[in-house]
């Protein structure tokens, strides 16, 4: 089974720098997808951004970016000009694709979370 | 617009009785799922429904019971077998990379 660990309970920042999310993986297979996404207080759940694992090419989305390095396992957000909207808990998810009686199946398995504080 | 619909936003239980979840989804999604927030954690998986009239276990499944008898509906059922069902419930969906969510329940069980 695939887990994922994110090492940092809590993180802050101040308005304007920038934080980097770590994030770790454990799996045997070479392509799926990762995932970023934030909840913030209205524990609403928004995707930041996305990697697929056969792409070498970071992603990027506006102010957010990752750090994907495959043999590592490991997937840090980048978080630049921070934002007091920014202020959520962040959680790193990835995807797997497996086969059950009925077809194809996939299933997203989440980190425990950082909770990220923006100071002003 | 489409989306995911939850209801209700909170729910309060008296231990010991069943209580039903509703997860409604206009987005033509194949696949939905119900997860599972405790404070200071991650989402756990609970039961997840690849097509209508089939669904699998997740990782934390005991205690719970679901149905998928219509594409858009994938209610969760908390059964009195659950030890601790007070938590924040997720409903998603998806037909490729991303999950959509919707806006959560909190059940509360004294």
């Amino acid at each position: 089974a695939q887990t994922v660990t994110q090492s940092q309970p809590e993180m802050s920042v101040q308005e304007a720098e920038t934080v980097t999310l770590s994030c770790t993986y454990d799996t045997s297979e070479s392509d799926y997808y990762l995932f970023w996404y934030k909840q913030p207080p209205s524990r609403q759940m928004i995707l930041v951004i996305r990697q697929e694992a056969y792409k070498q090419q970071n992603a990027t989305e506006n102010r957010f970016s990752v750090n994907f390095q495959k043999a590592a396992k490991s997937f840090s957000l980048k978080i630049s000009d921070s934002q007091l909207g920014d202020a959520a808990m962040y959680f790193c998810a990835y995807r797997s694709d497996f086969q059950i009686s009925s077809g194809s199946a996939r299933q997203l398995t989440f980190g425990s979370g950082t909770q990220l504080t923006v100071l002003p | 617009d489409g989306g995911i619909t939850q209801s209700p936003k909170y729910l309060f239980r008296k231990e010991g009785q069943n209580v039903t979840l509703s997860c409604e989804q206009n987005l033509n999604h194949d696949a939905m799922y119900w997860y599972r927030q405790d404070p200071g954690q991650g989402l756990r998986l609970i039961y997840y429904s690849q097509i209508v009239n089939d669904f699998q276990k997740g990782d934390i499944a005991e205690g719970y019971s679901v149905s998928r008898e219509k594409k858009e509906s994938f209610p969760l059922t908390v059964t009195s077998a659950q030890k601790n069902p007070t938590a924040f419930y997720l409903c998603a969906s998806t037909s490729g990379a991303p999950l959509h969510f919707g806006n959560g329940t909190r059940l509360t069980v004294t």
